[in-house]
């Protein structure tokens, strides 16, 4: 069984400061790792993935990833919060097999 | 061009009417799933079909009833509506070759009064 854990159902952040929302994961193989942005009334936008090569995975819009095995975990970071990132993020795990399970999302504010 | 399509965007209808919300992706995936979103922004999965074929049915009442009429479309069917229907509905695609990265549709909200 896999399954994804988002820390934080809200993070606040000043603009221009870093931006880091957790996630860990739990996956009896290899996993694929995703993290999406959903705007407001849109669907979800992939921001970046984890496909089993580089660890440290860059995305969309200056945010990154990195794949930590030891620690189970595929946090997200952006250097410098700009207001246009305040939105839902959600991190997913799939196990190879087309089934996508995803966090239950962490709103990103940025306050100016 | 849409990459995934769904309509319509909005639906409000009444307790125990029959709906149905169609979904078309022009990506050329073999897999296109449907999620259900609720107000607090958990998504679930609630179907997931390869090349027309059934793969992951969850644990969905069977008032909701997915039908794909070719790989391009799914289409998803609801009798009875009820108030716990109200929710945002994603039609979303994928292919396994390219990493599972899944494409979403813009949503339909379905309001069941």
């Amino acid at each position: 069984a896999q399954s994804v854990t988002q820390l934080g159902s809200h993070v606040s952040v000043s603009e221009g400061a870093l931006v880091l929302l957790r996630c860990n994961y739990s996956s009896s193989v290899p996993p694929y790792l995703f993290w999406y942005v959903q705007y407001p009334n849109q669907g979800l936008q992939l921001l970046l993935k984890y496909t089993s090569a580089a660890t440290l995975v860059k995305g969309i819009n200056g945010f990154e990833a990195e794949f930590k095995k030891s620690e189970t975990s595929f946090h997200l970071t952006k250097p410098s919060a700009h207001m246009s990132d305040a939105a839902e993020y959600f991190c997913a795990v799939s196990d190879r097999h087309q089934k996508v399970t995803f966090g239950i999302g962490t709103k990103l504010q940025v306050i100016p | 061009d849409t990459a995934v399509s769904q309509t319509p965007k909005y639906l409000v209808t009444q307790m125990g009417n029959d709906k149905s919300i169609k979904c078309e992706q022009n990506l050329g995936h073999d897999t296109m799933y449907w999620y259900k979103q609720d107000s607090k922004k958990f998504l679930k999965i609630m179907f997931s079909y390869n090349n027309k074929e059934l793969i992951i049915n969850e644990t969905v009442p069977n008032r909701f009833s997915p039908k794909s009429p070719d790989k391009a479309h799914l289409n998803l069917h609801i009798n009875s509506l009820e108030l716990g229907d109200s929710a945002v509905y994603f039609c979303a695609s994928s292919q396994e070759t390219s990493g599972n990265e899944q494409y979403f549709g813009p949503g339909t909200r379905l309001t069941v009064t």
